[in-house]
């Protein structure tokens, strides 16, 4: 069973600095690991995802580092901004069959103040 | 291009009742995951399905049980329902067939009170 530990809990960044997230997995049997987005009452949306043949991979302000030797990686927001107020979270694909299903972190909720 | 989409948005029951909860996958999708999110939780997988079949199953009772439809739409079912089941529920549909991984999309969801 995939597990993702996933911290901190809450975060609290001032508007234009840097927030940080971090997740840690246990299982190696992976394709890729996605970070998805949700705002109060919507769902989860997809915002960047890394394969885990790369170290870093980069989509305007967001990236994503990736430490597989230590079976960690983080998403960084640069430049963050009021509109990035939202809960994060990372997930781990866990394949069986054909397409995965996808074992979530706890979330983090991230507040930008001005 | 329509996303995912999932209806009711909202729905409340009494203990005991039973609930169905429908999804259409994104265009050109034919997988469909459903999840739960309790209240400030990660999405919790239930099942997901593919070719109309139960195709992998999370740590969930008996009483959640699915359907795949010739269309790729889904339906969710659950019957007697708990006070524990108040939850928001999402469906994700994905492609199975394609060159590279093929990440899950989700729809808004249906909030769930049971009273």
């Amino acid at each position: 069973q995939q597990q993702v530990k996933q911290s901190p809990q809450s975060l609290i960044v001032q508007k234009g600095g840097i927030s940080i997230i971090n997740c840690a997995y246990e299982n190696t049997a992976f394709d890729y690991f996605p970070w998805y987005q949700q705002f109060p009452g919507k769902g989860p949306a997809l915002l960047i995802a890394i394969r885990p043949d790369v170290s870093e991979k980069k989509e305007g302000r967001f990236t994503i580092s990736f430490n597989k030797s230590a079976k960690q990686f983080s998403l960084h927001i640069m430049d963050s901004q009021p509109g990035d107020s939202a809960t994060y979270f990372c997930a781990a694909p866990s394949r069986i069959f054909g397409n995965e299903k996808l074992t979530f972190g706890t979330g983090t909720r991230l507040t930008i103040i001005p | 291009d329509a996303g995912v989409t999932q209806s009711p948005t909202h729905l409340i029951k009494t203990r005991g009742q039973q609930v169905t909860l429908r999804c259409s996958p994104k265009s050109g999708h034919d997988t469909v995951s459903w999840y739960q999110q309790a209240l400030g939780q990660g999405p919790q997988f239930i099942f997901q399905y593919y070719e109309e079949e139960e195709r992998q199953r999370g740590n969930f009772p008996d009483r959640f049980s699915g359907h795949q439809f010739p269309n790729y739409s889904s339906e969710l079912n659950v019957n007697a329902l708990l006070l524990g089941d108040s939850a928001l529920y999402l469906c994700a549909s994905s492609r199975e067939t394609g060159p590279d991984n093929q990440p899950q999309h989700f729809g808004d969801g249906t909030r769930l009170s049971i009273l």
